[in-house]
């Protein structure tokens, strides 16, 4: 089976510009979530979302949205590009969402290299 | 709130040991360890759920003290592949808790 797959893996932005990026979760996962890595640091939560609902969002500006299609396939995008928001962004899927009674247990996709300039 | 991890890096010789430990000021529901490769995604470990288990994988174990907030990964006769960064992850307890809070992690080189 195919495991956590995102698109772009690279790309490069100037500063103002938009981005989309797209993430497709294990089959039969119906939670994603996004996170954001800065070289050097953990994961930081942006969204969580469940049966296309937002159910989660962490600290980050408006600039910063997703959604969620039917399919379980999930956008992140991001409006008016700053330095800042130069990182590794990370797609996780998992059966579960966080919260609830069980293991929730996130698998990432390799993630999408994004460089503003 | 993000969960301290220590130690941030450490060496080991193949087949020593080490421990990794993270602690939270929030009372929690789960610990979530996973490792990143350079360049990689994180890859999950183990997950520890309130009531103090110990969970093991391979020569990987870890414990978690639900009265202090405290998790621990054990990493024995530790092997080349063992090489990279360990985060803890922790899940709040309670209502609306949607996410993980991932530690700094701690860089973990094995050397021959």
């Amino acid at each position: 089976d195919a495991g956590v797959t995102q698109s772009p893996t690279h790309l490069i932005k100037t500063r103002g510009q938009h981005v989309t990026l797209r993430c497709s979760p294990i089959s039969g996962h119906k939670s994603v979530s996004w996170y954001q890595q800065v070289l050097g640091q953990g994961p930081q939560f942006i969204f969580q979302y469940y049966e296309k609902e937002e159910r989660g969002r962490g600290n980050f500006p408006d600039r910063f949205s997703a959604r969620q299609f039917p399919n379980y396939s999930s956008e992140l995008n991001v409006n008016a590009l700053l330095l800042g928001d130069s990182a590794l962004y990370l797609c996780a899927s998992s059966l579960r969402i966080a919260g609830s009674s069980g293991a929730n247990v996130l698998t990432f996709g390799a993630g999408s290299r994004l460089t503003v300039l | 709130q993000q969960p301290v991890q220590s130690p941030q890096a450490v060496i080991l010789r193949e087949g020593e040991d080490a421990v990794i430990n993270c602690s939270s000021s929030k009372a929690l529901y789960s610990v979530h360890w996973y490792r990143q490769k350079h360049g990689e995604a994180p890859v999950f470990l183990m997950i520890l759920l309130k009531g103090g288990e110990q969970k093991g994988h391979d020569k990987i174990s870890a414990s978690f003290n639900e009265k202090k907030q405290q998790s621990s990964l054990y990493l024995t006769a530790s092997q080349l592949s063992y090489s990279g960064t360990y985060f803890c992850g922790t899940e709040a307890s309670g209502a609306g808790s949607y996410q993980l809070t991932f530690g700094k992690g701690t860089k973990l080189s094995v050397i021959p």
